[in-house]
């Protein structure tokens, strides 16, 4: 069965610091890939997915992701931390069946001046 | 215009209520979910539905129903509500066979005191 395992539970860095939020996949067949961003009392927003074309997804507000089967990793960049990204994020891997994204746990970003 | 939107956004009940939480979705989309997150803001599918199939996950009670009137909606009824019910409820939606990942709603805060 498809499942993302989310290094870290809680990621801190400075302002205009390298943001890495860490995400590895388990999948039997090629995975699609997302991942999402919740603000404080929101839902869930798409950052950007991964469907089996170019392995480096550039998403939203500068985020970037790169594809490593070899690593089974789907990892979320940013080179420069805004204050406004502070959130929780969650990479998400589509099931076998297609029917439904399964989450990790996810990871609170705290960016701090 | 709200893409997928749900009401109520907060709902208060006692134990042993029934409750519904309505979503509608205006992407013309065919397949809508529920998700539940709980305190430690873990996502878990509930139901997948489209006008072909209805998915439930099988660790979800029965007393938890989804009602779909039409292709836009998914409503999620509720029986006998319990403690444990307490959570936030996502809808999305998506395109079957579409790479595009899944719209969130902004979420349904339920607490059963």
């Amino acid at each position: 069965a498809q499942s993302v395992t989310q290094l870290g539970s809680h990621v801190s860095v400075s302002e205009g610091a390298l943001v890495l939020l860490r995400c590895n996949y388990s999948s039997s067949v090629p995975p699609y890939l997302f991942w999402y961003v919740q603000y404080p009392n929101q839902g869930l927003q798409l950052l950007l997915k991964y469907t089996s074309a170019a392995t480096l997804v550039k998403g939203i507000n500068g985020f970037e992701a790169e594809f490593k089967k070899s690593e089974t990793s789907f990892h979320l960049t940013k080179p420069s931390a805004h204050m406004s990204d502070a959130a929780e994020y969650f990479c998400a891997v589509r099931n076998q069946a297609g029917t439904a994204l399964i989450f990790g746990k996810g990871t609170t970003l705290s960016v701090s001046s | 215009d709200t893409a997928v939107s749900q009401t109520p956004k907060y709902l208060v009940t006692q134990m042993g209520n029934d409750k519904s939480i309505k979503c509608e979705q205006n992407l013309g989309h065919d397949t809508m979910y529920w998700y539940k997150q709980d305190s430690k803001k873990f996502l878990k599918i509930m139901f997948s539905y489209n006008n072909k199939e209805l998915i439930i996950n099988e660790t979800v009670p029965n007393r938890f129903s989804p009602k779909s009137p039409d292709k836009a909606h998914l409503n999620l009824h509720i029986n006998s509500l319990e403690l444990g019910d307490s959570a936030v409820y996502f809808c999305a939606s998506s395109q079957e066979g579409s790479d595009y990942g899944y719209t969130f709603g902004s979420g349904t805060r339920l607490t059963v005191v």
